[in-house]
């Protein structure tokens, strides 16, 4: 089954402490991306990636780091989670340009 | 910049009637692709309906249509003989047709209430 599995779904940590949000994807996408949906705010995108070792910035960077080692992962890395990072995380992958977005089932990451 | 609006927060229907929910969006390109996700409460993001700027025939996916007015910039989905399982929180997005920049932009959403 084609799909984007993310982890954990849900998260609490304490402000500072490192973590990690893995998402894989099985339908060989070249192009994967990181949001966060906050109310009100919709879904932002904090980073992107068109292919292997090839990362953007989205909107909201700040805080997070990716790294694209190989095609089919592609983790959200908190190096030091503050809580304006509380919010729901997700992650989604495409075959590539102007295509249909697959999206993980979402984390939520709640920082005290 | 490329701007994403959904004016509608909240809205209910009422089982089986129909239902518009509007997206207006701001952009000087010419081809671009326009999409409304569905978020139901299981958070999972659903692709509902795809439009291609270029066509000018409006898309439609069984119950889901969209009435996509290019020169207006607005692309509003129509929601016909509406069930309870339509209950989600719904997201216009617009990406470019192609270019290094091709990230989706998301409107704020518009969360949808059936009611029996």
């Amino acid at each position: 089954e084609a799909q984007v599995t993310q982890n954990p779904r849900y998260l609490i940590t304490v402000t500072g402490k490192k973590l990690t949000v893995t998402c894989s994807q099985n339908m060989n996408h070249e192009y994967m991306s990181w949001y966060r949906q906050d109310p009100g705010l919709g879904l932002r995108q904090i980073y992107y990636s068109m292919n292997v070792e090839v990362t953007d910035k989205g909107d909201v960077p700040e805080g997070y780091k990716v790294s694209r080692k190989e095609k089919r992962n592609f983790p959200l890395i908190l190096e030091s989670p503050s809580p304006n990072q509380t919010s729901l995380y997700f992650c989604a992958s495409a075959r590539g340009l102007n295509t249909e977005a697959f999206f993980g089932q979402g984390t939520r990451l709640t920082v005290v | 910049a490329q701007t994403v609006t959904q004016s509608q927060p909240e809205m209910s229907v009422q089982e089986a009637e129909t239902v518009t929910l509007s997206c207006t969006y701001d952009t000087s390109e010419n081809n671009y692709y326009l999409f409304w996700y569905k978020q139901p409460p299981s958070r999972q993001m659903i692709l509902v309906i795809r439009q291609e700027a270029y066509k000018q025939q409006n898309a439609t996916e069984n119950r889901f249509s969209v009435n996509f007015q290019k020169a207006a910039k607005s692309f509003s989905l129509k929601i016909s003989d509406s069930q309870l399982g339509d209950t989600a929180m719904y997201f216009c997005a617009f990406m470019k047709h192609a270019g290094r920049d091709d990230k989706i932009i998301f409107g704020k959403g518009t969360r949808l209430h059936i009611l029996p």
